[in-house]
C-alpha cells in the first residue's frame, strides 16, 4: 500500500501570498495523484487530477506539479476562499492533509 | 445539475447497524462507479468503499471489511452503505461521490451524513 505524506501540517499565509503544499508518496504513483480542498461542513472539492489537470471551474491560480514520488500544489495568490484543508490522494489512500490558515 | 444527497445517519449504539443512502440526480447512475469516503472528528479523509456501474464489483477498506458493505439500486438512483457491528471508530461524516472508475477522482460529492456511534 502506498503511503502519502503531506507537509507542512499547517501553513499560515496572508491573503495575496503564495502557498506551496507538498505531497510525497512512498513509491512512484505515475500520474495518479489527485488534490482535494475540504472545508468544514462542506463536500470535498476536486481541484487537480492526474498531477496537474485542473478540474472544471478551478481557477488558474491553483496548479499542480510533480512526478514519481514528489508532488506540489501551488496557490499563486491566496484568496479568502482558499483557506481550507487540502488533501492529496492516490488510489484508495489520502494523505493526512495540510491546513492553510490565515496568518 | 449533477447532485448526490446522502441520508440515513444518526446516533447508534456500539454493535448496532445502520444503512446510509445516497440518491443521485442529474445523471444516469447506471453509467458510473460510486464511492464512499468518511471523515472522523478531527481526522482526515478516509476512503471506505466503491462499486461499479451494475454492482457486480466492489471493494472496501481493510478497516471496514466484513462489517460495512456497499450496494446499489440503479432503478432507484441509489447507492447504499450497509454498516454492521459499529464501533466508536466508525463515528464520522460519510460522503458519497461519483467516480469515473475504481479509485478515480470524484468531481461530485454530497454534503455528507453524520454517523455517531455511542452508548
Amino acid at each position: 500500500e502506498v503511503v502519502l505524506t503531506q507537509s507542512p501540517a499547517t501553513l499560515s499565509v496572508s491573503p495575496g501570498e503564495r502557498a506551496t503544499l507538498s505531497c510525497r508518496t512512498s513509491q512512484s504513483v505515475s500520474s495518479r495523484l489527485t488534490w482535494y480542498q475540504h472545508k468544514p461542513g462542506q463536500a470535498p472539492r476536486l481541484l487537480i487530477y492526474e498531477v496537474s489537470t485542473r478540474a472544471p471551474g478551478i481557477p488558474a491560480r491553483i496548479s499542480g506539479s510533480g512526478s514519481g514520488t514528489d508532488f506540489t500544489l501551488t496557490i499563486s495568490s491566496l484568496e479568502p476562499e482558499d483557506f481550507a484543508v487540502y488533501y492529496c490522494q492516490h488510489w484508495a489512500t489520502f494523505g493526512p492533509g495540510t491546513k492553510v490558515e490565515i496568518k | 445539475e449533477v447532485q448526490v444527497v446522502e441520508s440515513g445517519g444518526g446516533l447508534v449504539q456500539p454493535g448496532g447497524s445502520l444503512r446510509l443512502s445516497c440518491v443521485a440526480s442529474g445523471f444516469t447512475l447506471s453509467e458510473h462507479w460510486m464511492n464512499w469516503v468518511r471523515q472522523a472528528p478531527g481526522k482526515g479523509l478516509e476512503w471506505v468503499a466503491n462499486i461499479n456501474e451494475d454492482g457486480s464489483e466492489s471493494s472496501s477498506a481493510a478497516s471496514v471489511r466484513g462489517r460495512i458493505t456497499i450496494s446499489r439500486d440503479n432503478a432507484k438512483n441509489s447507492v447504499y452503505l450497509h454498516m454492521n457491528s459499529l464501533t466508536a471508530e466508525d463515528t464520522a461524516i460519510y460522503y458519497c461521490g461519483r467516480i469515473i472508475a475504481a479509485y478515480e477522482p470524484s468531481e461530485y460529492w454530497g454534503q455528507g451524513t453524520l454517523v455517531t456511534v455511542s452508548s
